[in-house]
């Protein structure tokens, strides 16, 4: 069965400096992988996709992440958090077969310090 | 920027009442989904929709049930409504399965 793990529960870090928000998936072939951010209170905004080609995916907010196959990993990076980046971080794994069904992860809240 | 829309935002509710979330999207997507998200917890999947007169079940067992009688909307219904149901709904559409799903603003739902 598909899963997909965030070890990090909390991750707080200074503004300015390089985040990287770690997650891991199981699944049998390559499946499509998302990340997605969620303001208190707010529904869920796409940050970034792969579905195939390139490895590394740029998304919006200055956000990117590294598809790694021999790891199962798709790890969220940015190299300098803004204050505004606090918020609820989803890894998401979507099955090409079963017509977009998304496994989410558990979430990293993550704090950002002045 | 995606266009779906969840009403109420937020509803207080008794024990024992019918509750009815509604979910629409102006973007003529046929796909539709359903999430349950507990604070600070995972969404699970409780219910989807592949096109008009499509429902199923997710990987979460809900009591809630849904319809899809038109394209752009996708309602959410509680017969008898109990406290184990309090939690936040997140409905969300995407255009086929090999697209991003985009997420409504959810109702954070609480029953007394």
């Amino acid at each position: 069965a598909q899963s997909v793990t965030q070890p990090d529960i909390h991750i707080t870090v200074s503004e300015g400096a390089s985040l990287e928000l770690r997650c891991n998936y199981s699944y049998g072939a390559t499946p499509y992988l998302f990340w997605y951010v969620q303001s208190p209170g707010q529904g869920l905004q796409l940050l970034l996709k792969y579905f195939s080609g390139d490895t590394l995916v740029q998304g919006i907010k200055g956000f990117e992440a590294e598809f790694k196959r021999s790891q199962s990993s798709f790890n969220l990076r940015k190299p300098s958090v803004h204050w505004s980046d606090a918020a609820e971080y989803f890894c998401a794994v979507g099955d090409p077969v079963e017509g977009g069904k998304l496994i989410f992860g558990q979430g990293t809240e993550l704090s950002v310090k002045p | 920027e995606a266009d779906i829309y969840q009403t109420p935002r937020y509803l207080v509710i008794g024990t024992g009442k019918k509750i009815t979330l509604e979910c629409s999207q102006t973007m003529g997507h046929d796909k539709m989904y359903w999430y349950q998200q507990d604070p600070g917890m995972e969404l699970h999947l409780i219910h989807y929709s592949y096109g008009v007169n499509s429902t199923e079940k997710g990987d979460l067992s809900s009591e809630s049930t849904v319809s899809r009688i038109r394209t752009e909307h996708f309602p959410l219904t509680l017969e008898s409504a109990r406290p184990s149901h309090t939690s936040q709904y997140l409905c969300a559409s995407s255009e086929n399965g090999a697209q991003p799903q985009h997420f409504g603003d959810g109702t954070r739902l609480s029953i007394l």
